[in-house]
């Protein structure tokens, strides 16, 4: 069985732009979720979906969104970038929403 | 809110020694309790885990256990080898339907041959 895709695996971007990232769970799995890591805050969660809907949020400001799609694939953009939002954005799949989670390898997002 | 807190590191042994890498969380009714491992260059992967107290959790000769008195999991290996080397996370989940992890900082273990 495939695991988690995320793609790209590397962005670079300047200040100002937005980034759509993407994210492919595992087969069958319809719960995403999105982190993202960086040295100094380390491991933050953004938001999961379920079944096309936003099941929960964490405190990121409104610039990042997500969405996804009926194949359960996930998108999250990302507008007016900051330097800040330089980091490894980490995609999730799990079969139900309370299920053990599958990482994949991270989209790293470099703003300059 | 939930919170999670790892010892600080780095941590560096040498191969064959014992691990312990302390963990304690605050949470509100029965969470589950994760281990996780970053390896350079790579996402997370799930070590072990404890959905209820007392559970002992194992992997690839780790352990860990649920406890609720002292509201920790610490992670323990008896003999640690070089391919160990590697971030390690500590993790829960509240108890409900919820996915969202919430995460210990990290602690980098290196293991010297």
């Amino acid at each position: 069985k495939a695991g988690v895709t995320q793609t790209p695996r590397y962005l670079i971007k300047t200040r100002g732009q937005q980034v759509t990232l993407s994210c492919s769970p595992i087969s069958g799995h319809r719960s995403v979720s999105w982190y993202q890591q960086t040295p100094g805050q380390g491991l933050q969660f953004l938001f999961e979906y379920f079944s096309e809907t936003q099941r929960n949020k964490g405190n990121f400001p409104g610039r990042f969104s997500g969405r996804q799609f009926s194949n359960s694939r996930s998108e999250m953009n990302v507008s007016t970038l900051e330097l800040g939002d330089s980091a490894l954005y980490l995609c999730a799949s799990s079969a139900r929403s309370y299920n053990e989670q599958f990482f994949g390898p991270g989209t790293r997002l470099t703003v300059l | 809110g939930d919170s999670v807190t790892q010892m600080e590191g780095p941590v560096t042994l040498s191969e064959e020694a014992f691990l312990t890498i302390n963990c304690t969380y605050t949470a509100t009714g029965y969470p589950s309790l994760f281990w996780y491992v970053q390896y350079p260059g790579e996402g997370l992967q799930l070590l072990l885990k404890a959905t209820k107290a007392d559970d002992k959790g194992s992997n690839k000769g780790f352990e860990a256990t649920y406890r609720k008195e002292t509201t920790s999991f610490h992670l323990e290996k008896g003999s640690v080898q070089v391919s160990d080397s590697a971030v390690y996370f500590c993790a829960l989940s509240a108890s409900g339907a919820n996915s969202k992890l919430t995460f210990g900082k990290g602690i980098t273990l290196s293991v010297r041959p």
